[in-house]
This record gives C-alpha cells, structure tokens and sequence, in this order.
C-alpha cells in the first residue's frame, strides 16, 4: 500500500509568482485535504477534494484554488504570492469526508523570496 | 470561531517523569485526533478517539477524551529522550480538521 506522497520537497519562489504543489492520495482513497502549516503554528485547513469536487474550504483568499484528478490526486495552485505564504503545506488523505482518519504525506516547504 | 487550545505550549520533562498534555475545544466533536510531530517532517497519527469515554494506549502515551467536557489528554508515563516532539490534538466536526495550537515536548536525560 502506497502512502500519501507530494511533490516538490522543497521550492522557492518570488514574490509576485505562481505555484503549483502536487499530491497523490493513498491507495483507495478518494478525499484530498490541504493544510498550511506557518512556522510554529499547527496546520491550519485550506480546502478539500472529493471526487473531483471541492468539498469545504478555509479562511483562505481565491488565490488559492485547487483540483483533483479522476486518479484522486490533487494540486493546489497559489497565485501571486506573498511573503506570508511562506509555510509547509501538507496533503492529507482519507477515505472518505465522513471517514475522517486522515493520512498526511511528507510535506512541501515553500519559500517565497 | 471554534478555537482548540493546548495546554502546556511548551514542556520540558526529565526522563522517567510523568505528565499529561490537555486540549480544550470549543465545539461540539465525537472526534478527536493526536499526531506528532518531528522537526520539519510531516504528521504522525498518535490516537483515534472516536467516543466519550474513549481510552487508547501505545507504548508510553495514553490518550482520553470527554466529550461532554469538550477535553481530551494525552498522559506520558516514564518519559524517555525519544518522546521529544510536538504534539497536536485535532476535532473533526464537520468535513475538515480544526488543529490545536501544538505542544513542544522536551525529554532531558
């Protein structure tokens, strides 16, 4: 059984610009989740797929949007970023919304400069 | 706003000792959820607490919880270096997770 894996590890970028973090959920699960996690902070949610629909979202600005893929992978796109979205953003998979055991990969640190 | 809060922020514990990690929250939840946490990795599920009344057990920690109170615990016993982390409690009222606001554990030899 596959875990919850994301790419990339780590990115940097500049203030102004785009990115694009990807996850691929765990084997049989079709609920995508995504967290922010600032510095010394605890995660705090964005938003969460479910078969390829949004399913909730958190106090996050439009800037931050996200899909998910019939394989049940997900990304999350953040525009024009800032020097607060500095953080390490985390996929977390389940196998359901109503079966909320939530698995988390490893992580993307993003730096933005 | 719902509000999950974590007492102690910060423990330094010398090993051997015992101690307990409490998580208030602010809403009605059957649910409640504790990881670990290493320096710059990603979360480790600890406990699944899925009723009042619910007691789980691993190894040294000992997690609770108490709906009607809006509380659970999570007990250390005979604190060993390994056990140095930062804890997270969680609810799940709804279809996302509300985190708490993390407890840095510190084991002294």
């Amino acid at each position: 059984e596959t875990g919850v894996t994301q790419s990339p590890t780590h990115l940097i970028k500049t203030r102004g610009q785009q990115v694009t973090l990807r996850c691929s959920s765990q084997s049989g699960h079709n609920t995508v989740s995504w967290y922010q996690q600032a510095l010394g902070q605890g995660p705090q949610f964005i938003f969460q797929y479910y078969r390829e629909e949004e399913n909730g979202r958190g106090n996050f600005p439009p800037r931050f949007s996200g899909l998910q893929f019939p394989n049940y992978s997900s990304e999350l796109n953040v525009n024009a970023l800032e020097l607060d979205d500095s953080a390490l953003y985390l996929c977390a998979s389940s196998l359901s919304p109503s079966l909320n055991e939530q698995f988390f990969g490893p992580g993307t640190r993003l730096t933005v400069l | 706003e719902l509000k999950v809060e974590q007492n102690p922020l910060f423990l330094s514990m010398q090993e051997g000792k015992n101690y307990t990690i409490y998580c208030n929250y602010s809403t009605t939840s059957d649910r409640l959820y504790w990881y670990r946490q290493d320096p710059g990795k990603s979360l480790e599920s600890l406990f699944v607490l899925l009723s009042n009344g619910a007691v789980k057990q691993e190894g040294r920690l000992m997690a609770s919880l108490d709906t009607k109170a809006r509380l659970s615990t999570l007990h250390i016993t005979a604190a060993v270096h390994d056990l140095s982390a930062t804890y997270f409690c969680a609810v799940d009222p709804g279809n996302q997770f509300y985190f708490g606001t993390g407890t840095s554990l510190t084991v002294i030899p």
